[in-house]
C-alpha cells in the first residue's frame, strides 16, 4: 500500500491566493521529509528539506517566504505557496525517507490562474 | 557534489525486446543508487536501489541494474519489454548511504514500448 499521501492531488486557484498542500507519512514516523517541484517533461527539483520540530532548510534559489513548510508532526509536513502566481503552476512532490529509501508522494498538480 | 547523466533522453523498444536505459552517476562518497519510474500524472515508484551490498540488483517487475564502479554506471535493464513499462525513468543518486541525504536526479528518460 501507499506509504506517502498528499492532499490535495490536484488545485486551482486564482493569483494571489494561498495555497496548502499536505503530506503524510503512512507508514512510519518521519523527522525528515523532503519537497520538491517538477515542470513539465522536467526532472524533479529539490525544495527544501523538512525537519520535524525545527526549521526547513531551502535550497539555493527557493524563497523561503514564497514556499512555507511546517513539520509540526513525525506523520506531517505542509508546503504553503502564498500569494501564487501563474509561474508557481507546478507539479509538486514531497519524499519521506525510511528503511533507506525514499519513498515518494503521488504528487499535487497546482494550477494558478 | 554529486551528478547523474541519463545518456538517453528517450527510448524507443518493440514489446518483447530487450530494454537498456543508461545512467552514468558521479558522487565523492560510495554512493546509494536509485531507479525510479514516474507515470504520466503520477508519482515517483521505486524499482530498485544500491545501497553497497550486491552489485547486480533486482528490482521490480523484471528489471535489474548493476552497479559497476570502475564505469561509474548503473544502467537499468529488462529482458522483455511490456506495454506498461512505458513511462519516464529517472536515475538517482544519495551521497550517503543509509541516511536522509539529498536526491540528485538525472534528467530522465523516457521508454517508449511499441507493438
Amino acid at each position: 500500500g501507499a506509504v506517502v499521501s498528499q492532499h490535495p492531488s490536484r488545485v486551482i486557484c486564482k493569483s494571489g491566493t494561498s495555497v496548502k498542500i499536505e503530506c503524510r507519512s503512512l507508514d512510519f514516523q518521519a523527522t525528515t521529509m523532503f519537497w520538491y517541484r517538477q515542470f513539465p517533461k522536467q526532472s524533479l527539483m529539490l525544495m527544501a528539506t523538512s525537519n520535524e520540530g525545527s526549521k526547513a532548510t531551502y535550497e539555493q534559489g527557493v524563497e523561503k517566504d514564497k514556499f512555507l513548510i511546517n513539520h509540526a508532526s513525525l506523520t506531517l509536513s505542509t508546503l504553503t505557496v502564498t500569494s501564487a502566481h501563474p509561474e508557481d503552476s507546478s507539479f509538486y512532490i514531497c519524499s519521506v525517507w525510511g528503511r533507506e529509501t525514499q519513498y515518494f508522494g503521488p504528487g499535487t498538480r497546482l494550477l494558478v490562474l | 557534489a554529486q551528478s547523474v547523466t541519463q545518456l538517453d533522453s528517450h527510448v524507443s523498444v518493440s514489446e518483447g525486446t530487450p530494454v537498456l536505459l543508461r545512467c552514468n552517476y558521479s558522487s565523492s562518497y560510495s554512493p546509494s543508487l536509485f531507479w525510479y519510474v514516474q507515470h504520466p500524472n503520477k508519482g515517483l515508484q521505486l524499482l530498485l536501489k544500491y545501497t553497497s551490498a550486491a552489485t547486480l540488483v533486482k528490482g521490480i517487475n523484471g528489471f535489474e541494474a548493476e552497479f559497476k564502479k570502475s564505469e561509474t554506471s548503473f544502467h537499468l535493464t529488462k529482458p522483455s519489454a511490456h506495454m506498461s513499462d512505458a513511462a519516464e525513468y529517472f536515475c538517482v543518486v544519495s551521497d550517503e548511504a543509509g541516511t536522509a541525504s539529498k536526491l540528485t536526479f538525472g534528467t530522465g528518460t523516457r521508454l517508449q514500448v511499441t507493438l
